[in-house]
């Protein structure tokens, strides 16, 4: 049962440097989110995806692109990383919104120099 | 903006005693309630949910009670074992929505 699935689950970016974190569930799920967590914060979304073609602004979508490839397949983007990016993000899916069981990845540690 | 936070950022309890982490919410509209649990280096883990039309759900060692009027949700642990030790996060959203919103978490830990 692997759930969702992140990679890579460490990185080190360079300010500037570009970066995509891949995320895939197995649950057939039609909802997919990306939410980041920074220290003494809850998690704040960033951008979700309804269900299989479209996506939309979460709470803290500036500098950050997403792409729902297909059912299964959700990517965050970096185009040009910042310090301030800095963060430990996870990916989430549900069977369809928020007011049901959100079923989250193990985590992305990014940290920006 | 409406947002949901905590009362306490950390908790600690005797093996065996019963935990009550509470949890404050500023939307009326929001309907729908969870509960997370976020061990060190995990992702959060769902716990218990309740909707607005209930006050009280119950499940393994674990109850959810909901107040509207205060807007207040608090999560209750019955017998708390080493194994309970994480943050806790509450989360709220509205009926429709996609977007959760999380609280920053309380620390429980258990003392042995």
């Amino acid at each position: 049962n692997a759930g969702v699935t992140q990679t890579p689950k460490f990185q080190v970016l360079k300010t500037g440097q570009s970066m995509t974190l891949q995320c895939a569930q197995d649950m057939n799920h039609n909802s997919m989110y990306w939410y980041r967590q920074d220290p003494g914060m809850g998690l704040r979304l960033i951008y979700y995806s309804a269900s299989e073609g479209t996506t939309d602004k979460g709470e803290v979508p500036n500098g950050y692109n997403v792409s729902r490839l297909n059912k299964r397949e959700f990517s965050l983007r970096l185009e040009s990383a910042a310090p301030s990016q800095t963060s430990v993000y996870f990916c989430a899916s549900s069977e369809q919104g928020a007011s049901g069981e959100l079923f989250f990845g193990e985590g992305s540690r990014l940290t920006v120099l | 903006g409406e947002s949901v936070g905590l009362h306490l950022p950390t908790l600690s309890v005797q093996e065996g005693d019963n935990s009550i982490i509470n949890c404050a919410y500023s939307n009326s509209a929001s309907d729908y309630f969870i509960w997370y649990k976020q061990e060190s280096g995990k992702g959060p883990q769902f716990i218990i949910d309740i909707r607005s039309n209930m006050d009280k759900r119950q499940g393994q060692r674990v109850t959810v009670l909901l107040n509207k009027t205060v807007k207040h949700l608090s999560l209750q642990i019955a017998a708390t074992q080493p194994g309970d030790s994480a943050v806790y996060f509450c989360a709220e959203t509205g009926a429709g929505s996609y977007q959760l919103t999380f609280g920053k978490g309380t620390k429980l830990s258990v003392i042995p």
